[in-house]
């Protein structure tokens, strides 16, 4: 079946700080993948997305690759900020008849210290 | 543009009692989804309406959970009679057809007594 897998966390950096998240994925076919953030008490917020192999997806810095040789999407900030405080999750799409079910990952708790 | 609109934010009940939660989609918006977030973990899809349409059920333990999508505008989930193990968040979310990216509500945390 499909499934994301993503590093755990939580993950503490200080202000200005390179961030990595790592995400790896299983799935049948050629996914499209996405990265979601949680701000506290709110609700998931689409981040960036990417529907094919070797595309690039960005927004507010940051940034995600679809690698389909590697089946990974690590997401990636050069320089994080207390705003980026959240909870990251990756997911994917696999389309086909799981066409519109998202499959997360358990989510990436990130902490940025001033 | 309004969002995904989700009621109430937070519920408290006994068990055994019955509990129903409101999504209301962004205009125009033809696919609603019904996720379960249990503390710690990603969403789950529980249901996807298209329209009025539930197009895909199969993790709606539906001995217990109940959805509709009357008139294929908003949409109600349910469940009776609620237990422990279902103090979760319950996330609503929707899409249009020309796009595959899901817009999700706040959600509604129950805590289940």
């Amino acid at each position: 079946g499909n499934s994301v897998t993503q590093m755990e966390g939580p993950v503490t950096l200080s202000e200005e700080a390179f961030l990595t998240i790592n995400c790896t994925y299983t799935a049948t076919g050629y996914p499209s993948l996405f990265w979601y953030v949680q701000y506290p008490g709110e609700g998931l917020q689409l981040l960036l997305k990417a529907t094919k192999a070797d595309d690039k997806g960005s927004n507010k810095g940051f940034e995600a690759t679809y690698r389909k040789e590697t089946t990974s999407f690590h997401l990636e900030k050069g320089s994080v900020q207390v705003s980026d405080s959240a909870v990251y999750f990756c997911a994917l799409n696999a389309g086909g008849t799981s066409y519109g079910k998202l499959t997360f990952g358990q989510g990436t708790i990130l902490t940025v210290h001033p | 543009e309004a969002g995904v609109v989700q009621s109430p934010r937070y519920k408290i009940i006994e068990k055994k009692q019955p509990v129903a939660f409101w999504c209301n989609p962004i205009s125009g918006h033809n696919t609603l989804y019904w996720y379960l977030q249990n503390l710690g973990q990603g969403p789950e899809l529980l249901i996807r309406y298209e329209n009025e349409e539930a197009v895909d059920d199969s993790q709606l333990p539906k001995d217990r959970f109940s959805a509709e999508r009357l008139k294929g505008v908003d949409s109600t989930l349910k469940i009776q009679p609620a237990e422990l193990g279902d103090s979760a968040v319950y996330l609503c979310a929707s899409s249009s057809l020309a796009t595959e990216t899901q817009y999700f509500g706040p959600g509604t945390r129950l805590l289940v007594l």
